[in-house]
């Protein structure tokens, strides 16, 4: 059972854009965490938000968590090519082991 | 730099062969675990463990077993392997009551003939 679900399948912008992928989620959580996987490559965190928390950067990165809405987004200013992938929203079940959503596409093109 | 590899990256198995796929971590991590991924679906969770030892059941564990024989090893065995498992596969390691970022090897594509 999924947890959280990025709210697209996919979105394509250009190098230097902004772009933003939102995610909901069904239960209270502690934390959501955003995944990026790269073609042939396991997925890598960039960023984890606890539930007590509103926003959190990571350079380029900016993830927001409103718990009223149990909603999440993921921002990446000043996209580059490198930033094609797919983009997890996942939550944690506690003590056990991470849900991972169907993820969103994010395609960058020069 | 956190660490997990797999082996093989690439398996083709008959139907009804033994396939086992292994992991391996360096980051001393307790706690390890088996996903695959199939378009549509995410990564589901198979199997995982919090130690040496020990084998717990995910979310999708028919047709697949486990073992952990040491801290940083840990195997997935497909005893009696069939097209519906063919995916890819994915190992990770973690830390933690609930192992908050786990750290992903690279994969094993698996295609069951």
């Amino acid at each position: 059972s999924q947890l959280a679900e990025e709210n697209l399948w996919a979105l394509s912008v250009h190098e230097g854009e902004s772009v933003t992928v939102n995610c909901s989620y069904k239960t209270s959580i502690t934390a959501l965490q955003w995944y990026r996987q790269k073609s042939g490559e396991g997925p890598a965190q960039l960023i984890l938000i606890r539930s007590n928390e509103r926003e959190k950067r990571n350079g380029r990165l900016r993830a927001t968590l409103d718990t009223s809405s149990q909603s999440s987004s993921l921002s990446i200013t000043a996209t580059r090519c490198e930033d094609t992938a797919v983009y997890f929203c996942v939550s944690y079940q506690g003590g056990r082991a991470l849900i991972f959503g169907t993820g969103t596409t994010v395609s960058v093109s020069p | 730099e956190a660490a997990v590899t797999q082996s093989p990256r690439n398996k083709v198995a008959v139907t009804g062969g033994k396939v086992t796929l292994s992991c391996n971590q360096t980051n001393n991590h307790n706690n390890m675990y088996w996903y695959r991924q199939d378009t549509g679906h995410g990564l589901r969770l198979i199997h995982y463990s919090y130690g040496a030892g020990s084998t717990e059941k995910g979310d999708i564990p028919d047709g697949y077993k486990a073992s952990r024989p040491s801290q940083e090893n840990f195997s997935l065995i497909l005893e009696l392997a069939t097209p519906s498992q063919t995916s890819v596969y994915f190992c990770a390691s973690g830390e933690g009551t609930g192992g908050w970022e786990q750290y992903f090897g690279p994969g094993t594509r698996l295609t069951v003939l």
